[in-house]
């Protein structure tokens, strides 16, 4: 089965700590995406790639790195500078970037304490 | 810049009735637009898009959207609600590269 996985379901850190959230896909597709959603403020762009060893900011990138090494996977690196991390992060990814519908993870819920 | 506008955060059907959740978008060029459903604790799933052609757009699970260029519209339909469609909805519009959602509408279904 295609489809895009996400893990961990939950996850829970210290604040002070640097925590990476897993991504990888499996249908083939160039552009991947992060984002970040809170109640009420629907999605928000983190960062996206177009394509491997590629990718740029979003709207909301203070506090957050990305890699794009291989094309089935984007790890996301919430870092100590980011302010308020605890969020439910979700990963995308399309065929191309622009105008084609995107396909989401199930989401990692990271509490930071 | 293009942005979509959901119009109730919160919107409350009796099963059976009809559901109507409503977005408006802005964009200087015809967009591609989008509505996604979303479960809790889940990912988004597409519903259904309009790119080009027909502004009557049917998508999965019965729901429907028309987009209307005059109103600047692409408001989302199902003629009758079942428990089932309880969840988030999110509309999202794309332009020069460039998707944006909506802050999403969250649909109640009274028995």
């Amino acid at each position: 089965d295609g489809g895009i996985t996400q893990s961990p379901k939950y996850l829970f850190r210290k604040e002070g700590q640097n925590v990476t959230l897993s991504c990888e896909q499996n249908l083939n597709h160039d552009a991947m995406y992060w984002y970040r959603q809170d109640p009420g403020q629907g999605l928000r762009l983190i960062y996206y790639s177009q394509i491997v060893n590629d990718f740029q900011k979003g709207d909301i990138a203070e506090g957050y790195s990305v890699s794009r090494e291989k094309k089935e996977s984007f790890p996301l690196t919430v870092t100590s500078a980011q302010k308020n991390p605890t969020a439910f992060y979700l990963c995308a990814s399309s065929i191309g970037h622009g105008s084609y519908e995107q396909y989401f993870g199930p989401g990692t819920r990271l509490t930071v304490t | 810049a293009q942005s979509v506008t959901q119009l109730g955060s919160h919107v409350s059907v009796s099963e059976g009735a009809l559901v109507l959740l409503r977005c408006n978008y802005s964009s200087s060029v015809p967009p591609y637009l989008f509505w996604y459903v979303q479960y809790p604790n889940q990912g988004l799933q597409l519903l259904l898009k309009y790119t080009t052609g027909a502004t009557l757009v049917k998508g999965i699970n019965g729901f429907e959207a028309e987009f209307k260029k005059s109103e600047t519209s692409f408001h989302l339909t199902k003629p009758s609600a079942h428990m089932s469609d309880a969840a988030e909805y999110f509309c999202a519009v794309s332009e020069d590269n460039d998707m944006r959602f909506g802050a999403g509408t969250r649909l109640t279904v009274k028995p």
